[in-house]
């Protein structure tokens, strides 16, 4: 029963595809995130949704598309695969109540490699 | 603008020793600060968390500090162990924003 899932774990693709990644929490939580580890290794925000809404939406290539069917979900769709879209890609969630003690919790990561 | 930093890449410890990594951040707005634990291959696993208006909190083996004026924090690990060995995020948030910042990271190694 794992909280935050993500498919598929890898990915590997070619320049100019489109593909998606899926994320599921089992939480309760309202709020969701994409972030994205880089080769630099730093983890950077790219979209939150809270309840299905768009709260968060960082300087991120329009080819990058989340979507929210429901506030258990929150899937990335990626369009014209680049080179440097390569990375490791990290769904999480937390309450979202903006508090003091709001911690967000993490998927395992989906590794895309772009060929 | 790397408004959250950890400047040591690596540590490495003996078992049994403390292990103190360390996170400075710039940004006087934020308030909450969390350490995250990173096993390869697997997604960050919250740890321990502190409040502006606190300077220190501790769970069993993990003690967070929080010094405000010199806008710096550290986690000290006692007794370290083997199982301890990950890389350990400094990540922070202020007001009622929901974005996290990330340091970048440090590998501790923890050795028998």
């Amino acid at each position: 029963d794992t909280a935050v899932s993500q498919t598929p774990k890898y990915l590997v693709t070619q320049m100019g595809n489109d593909k998606s990644i899926k994320c599921e929490q089992n939480l309760g939580h309202d709020t969701m995130y994409w972030y994205k580890q880089d080769s630099k290794k730093f983890l950077k925000i790219m979209f939150s949704y809270n309840n299905k809404e768009l709260i968060i939406n960082e300087t991120v290539p329009n080819r990058f598309s989340p979507k929210s069917p429901d506030k258990a979900h929150l899937n990335l769709h990626i369009n014209s695969l680049e080179l440097g879209d390569s990375a490791v890609y990290f769904c999480a969630s937390s309450q979202g109540d903006r508090g003091l003690g709001e911690t967000q919790y993490f998927g395992p990561g989906t590794r895309l490699l772009v060929l | 603008d790397q408004q959250v930093k950890q400047n040591s890449p690596s540590l490495s410890v003996q078992e049994g020793r403390i292990s103190i990594l360390n996170c400075d951040y710039t940004n006087s707005m934020f308030d909450y600060f969390l350490w995250y634990k990173k096993y390869p291959a697997e997604g960050p696993t919250f740890l321990i968390s502190i409040s502006s208006i606190k300077d220190k909190n501790e769970d069993g083996r993990f003690t967070v500090f929080l010094n405000k004026s010199a806008k710096h924090l550290s986690l000290h690990i006692v007794p370290s162990q083997p199982g301890d060995s990950a890389v350990y995020f400094c990540a922070a948030k202020g007001g009622s924003n929901y974005k996290l910042t990330f340091g970048k990271g440090t590998l501790l190694t923890v050795n028998p």
